[in-house]
């Protein structure tokens, strides 16, 4: 484990489920991020929270909702999903807003059915 | 807005040889360039961090230079070894924001 846990590993869910992605570091960072990773395109940043604040939102649909309780855990709540949505969800973590000490978590497979 | 292109998109090479991969970036104002690793299905580990100041950074058998004037980088691996085989993503922070700009990677293979 690289200090950045996520978890499930893998997730399988169905278009009308609600599931949740869970992020963890114990870093002392103070920025984290969601990535969504798609096959055999550029990783996207989807949002970043700095100090439990969101300060990025990339146009993302609103059907992915992120929670950031507090600096160390980094949720992504998923409602009424696509197929297209299928794709390798990286949380990350950086010391400040700066990137210092990037870190990335092994990631969730999400599977939409 | 900056875009990142990796050359070549997939690369297969025997064991023992010298590589070069190639990262370019659009726009020249950037803060840092990063280069990571990621393992089939896995996250991302970085490799060597470049800030802007800098030419070039070295880790072992791993050389990545920068040239910000004409937009490029390269990492560099000597002595493939097939531990070496991922995907290997190349990352542009703009200056003075915290967002990467990622490559589609290079798929590297080293055979036995």
């Amino acid at each position: 484990e690289t200090g950045v846990t996520q978890t499930p590993r893998h997730l399988v869910m169905g278009m009308t489920n609600k599931k949740s992605l869970k992020c963890e570091q114990h870093l002392g960072h103070n920025a984290m991020y969601w990535y969504k990773q798609s096959a055999k395109k550029p990783l996207e940043l989807m949002f970043v929270y700095s100090l439990e604040e969101r300060v990025e939102n990339n146009s993302v649909p609103s059907r992915f909702s992120p929670e950031c309780p507090n600096s160390s855990h980094l949720f992504l709540h998923l409602h009424t999903l696509q197929p297209e949505d299928s794709a390798l969800y990286l949380c990350a973590s950086s010391q400040d807003r700066a990137g210092y000490g990037y870190t990335f978590g092994s990631g969730t497979r999400l599977t939409v059915v | 807005k900056q875009e990142v292109t990796q050359i070549p998109a997939a690369l297969s090479v025997p064991e023992g040889e010298n590589l070069v991969l190639n990262c370019s970036f659009t726009d020249s104002a950037i803060y840092n360039l990063q280069w990571f690793r990621q393992d089939p299905g896995k996250g991302l580990t970085s490799l060597l961090l470049i800030q802007s100041s800098q030419r070039e950074q070295t880790s072992g058998r791993l050389n990545a230079s920068l040239d910000k004037s004409s937009g490029r980088s390269t990492l560099y691996i000597a002595a493939s070894q097939p531990g070496d085989s991922a995907t290997y993503l190349c990352a542009v922070k703009r200056s003075n924001f915290n967002k990467f700009y990622f490559g589609s990677g290079t798929k590297l293979n080293v055979k036995p």
